[in-house]
């Protein structure tokens, strides 16, 4: 089992829809987690980190649920510059970064 | 801008063949990573160095070597690259004001190995 797993998409919506993805993970001493933004060849860039009581960046929402061990990604109000792979980012103590393999989303015109 | 940067951007070498990934950065981190991205996997470590003298094996080491030359460069060396080498390499560092939990990434460099 991946310490970090993904659902890969794609995923195709209509600009203005509300699209969630989810991302789980296998180790509970878990301490910090994030997601990231990585558009097609290029360098991935912190999105927003995800709280325990859960955390708003404008259309983003991010939640966490350590007793299920996941956490969520919402857009709302797709907007055609959400085109990327999202990354689910978990950190477990120093210097150990687990990457998931990225959920793909196309948001068409 | 503080940046983070990467050369080669692209770089097509021969199955046996020494070549050299170089990093540098502006934004005066003191840890720096190298991963790889393969098509469907995650990034994968291949090594990080939380200071000049302090330099650790991630998770897939075989087959690289990394040099720290000084606290804004770290370099990543494959002595005999082999077509599985094949793959996006991006360095990376980690901002000590924020717990070391947010890492900022360079470019990238594609690697082809024939």
């Amino acid at each position: 089992r991946k310490e970090v797993e993904q659902d890969p998409g794609p995923f195709n919506v209509p600009e203005g829809a509300t699209v969630a993805f989810n991302c789980t993970y296998s180790n509970s001493a878990s301490q910090s987690f994030f997601w990231y933004r990585q558009d097609c060849r290029k360098e991935p860039k912190l999105l927003m980190s995800v709280y325990s009581s859960g955390n708003e960046d404008g259309r983003f929402t991010a939640q966490l649920n350590r007793a299920s061990q996941y956490i969520s990604l919402l857009i709302r109000d797709s907007k055609l510059s959400d085109s990327a792979t999202y990354l689910c980012v978990v950190n477990t103590g120093g210097f150990k970064t687990i990457f998931g393999a990225g959920t793909r989303l196309f948001v068409k015109a | 801008d503080a940046d983070v940067t990467q050369t080669p951007r692209n770089r097509i070498t021969k199955t046996g063949k020494r070549i050299m990934l170089e990093c540098s950065q502006t934004k005066g981190h003191d840890r720096m990573y190298w991963y790889r991205q393969d098509p469907g996997l995650g990034l994968q470590l291949i090594y990080y160095s939380f200071d000049v003298k302090d330099i650790n094996k991630g998770e897939i080491s075989d087959g690289y070597s990394v040099s720290r030359q000084a606290q804004a460069k770290f370099s990543l060396s494959l002595e005999s690259a082999i077509p599985n080498q094949t793959a996006l390499y991006f360095c990376a560092t980690s901002d000590p004001r924020k717990g070391y939990n947010e890492q900022f990434f360079g470019p990238g460099t594609r690697l082809t190995v024939l």
